[in-house]
This record gives structure tokens, sequence and C-alpha cells, in this order.
């Protein structure tokens, strides 16, 4: 079945920084590309998402880039906030299955 | 998007015993999604429920310690059976409403005591 890992595991960056995590995944079918942020006690949220037919999509400060071929996307967030401090999920759905692997999460800390 | 309506949000149950778990969907949705997620770890699959056939369930979990019903398109519960303290974490039911689009419940924190 589908394998996603997500690195790092905590992230610590300044206000106004530049935020990077990265995700692979194990099945060359997965399609689909999500990431969400959780924040505590919450139900996690969708911040954007990219599917295999696309390179790159941004919204605003936040972007996603896929990489089929290495089989790796990756979440930048831009000029940092405290409110984006949360933990990060990639996911991705198998191109089979609808279902959604997730990555093991990053907790980002955004400090003044 | 759809709208989950999930309960219990949080119990406290004795070891030994069990709980369903209610997730109510405001749309007609064909794959229902049921997820663990254990204190500070990342969502795990359970199974996922179709309307009108068995749950398929992942590999480490298994229908007599999480029976699942899906009597219609808008309506699936999880019991968490014979409970036992690893068993606390927060239960999320979720749904794929289309065009990739997925939406989970506010979740059920369980504590077994």
């Amino acid at each position: 079945g589908e394998n996603v890992e997500q690195h790092p595991s905590t992230l610590s960056v300044q206000e106004g920084d530049s935020a990077v995590i990265k995700c692979t995944y194990s099945d060359s079918a997965s399609n689909y590309f999500p990431w969400y942020k959780q924040e505590l006690g919450k139900r996690p949220q969708l911040i954007i998402d990219i599917r295999s037919n696309v390179g790159e999509k941004k919204d605003q400060r936040i972007a996603v880039t896929l990489n089929k071929t290495a089989k790796h996307f990756s979440l930048h967030i831009t000029e940092t906030q405290p409110e984006d401090s949360a933990v990060y999920f990639c996911a991705a759905r198998g191109g089979t299955a609808s279902k959604l692997t997730f990555g093991t999460g990053t907790r980002l800390q955004v400090t003044l | 998007s759809a709208v989950i309506s999930q309960k219990p949000s949080r119990d406290i149950c004795q070891r030994g015993t069990s709980l369903t778990i209610q997730c109510q969907v405001d749309s007609q949705v064909t794959m229902m999604f049921w997820y663990r997620q254990q204190p500070g770890q990342s969502l795990t699959l359970i199974a996922t429920a179709n309307q009108g056939s068995e749950a398929t369930y992942e590999s480490g979990f298994v229908i007599d310690k999480f029976p699942i019903s899906r009597p219609n398109l808008t309506f699936s519960t999880l019991t968490v059976s014979n409970m036992s303290p690893e068993d606390s974490s927060i239960y999320l039911c979720s749904v794929e409403t289309g065009d990739y689009g997925y939406t989970f419940g506010s979740g059920t924190r369980l504590t077994v005591v």
C-alpha cells in the first residue's frame, strides 16, 4: 500500500521567514496530494492541494510543488506569521483507492 | 463541501466497555472513512465504509474490535469494543465529496480509564 514520509517532524522559524515541509510517497499511481493544517484540539483543515497533472500551485502565501518522477511534494509557506503555528500533514490519494494516506506530521512554530 | 456532524465530541469510558461514534453527513456520499489519531500522532485509517457492503479494514484493525455500520449514504457508526487504555485516541470520520474533496468530522476524543 501507499507509504508517505514527511520531514521535518518539527520546524521553528522566525516570523516573516519561509517554511518548507517535504513529503515523499511510494505509490506511483497516486494522483492527489492535499496538505492539512491541524490546530490543537481541532480537526484537520485543508489548506492547499495539488493533482498529479500539475507541477505547482500557489494560493497567496502558500504553495505546493510536485515532482512525480521523484515522487515527492513540498509545502512552502512564505512570510510566516504566528497564526501559522500548527501541525501540518501531507497526504496522498492512491491511484486505485480513494483513501488518503497521511504523513507523520510537522509541528511548525513561528516565533516573534 | 459536505458538513459532518460527529457525536459524541468526547467521552471517558471504563475499560472493557464499548463506545459507538456516529457521523451524519448533510449530503449523500459513497465513501466514508474512519481514522484514529493517537496523542501527538498522525491520522491512521481504520477502515473504509461503503453503503450496502462490508467495511474494508486496514492492516492492524479488525471488525471484532471496530465494527462499522453504514446503513445509508449519509450515516455511519464506528464502535470501539472491549476498550483498553491503549484505545484512548481521537477518532475522526471523513468523507470524499467528489472532485477529490475530503471533509472531516470534528472528532471524538476518547479516554479509557
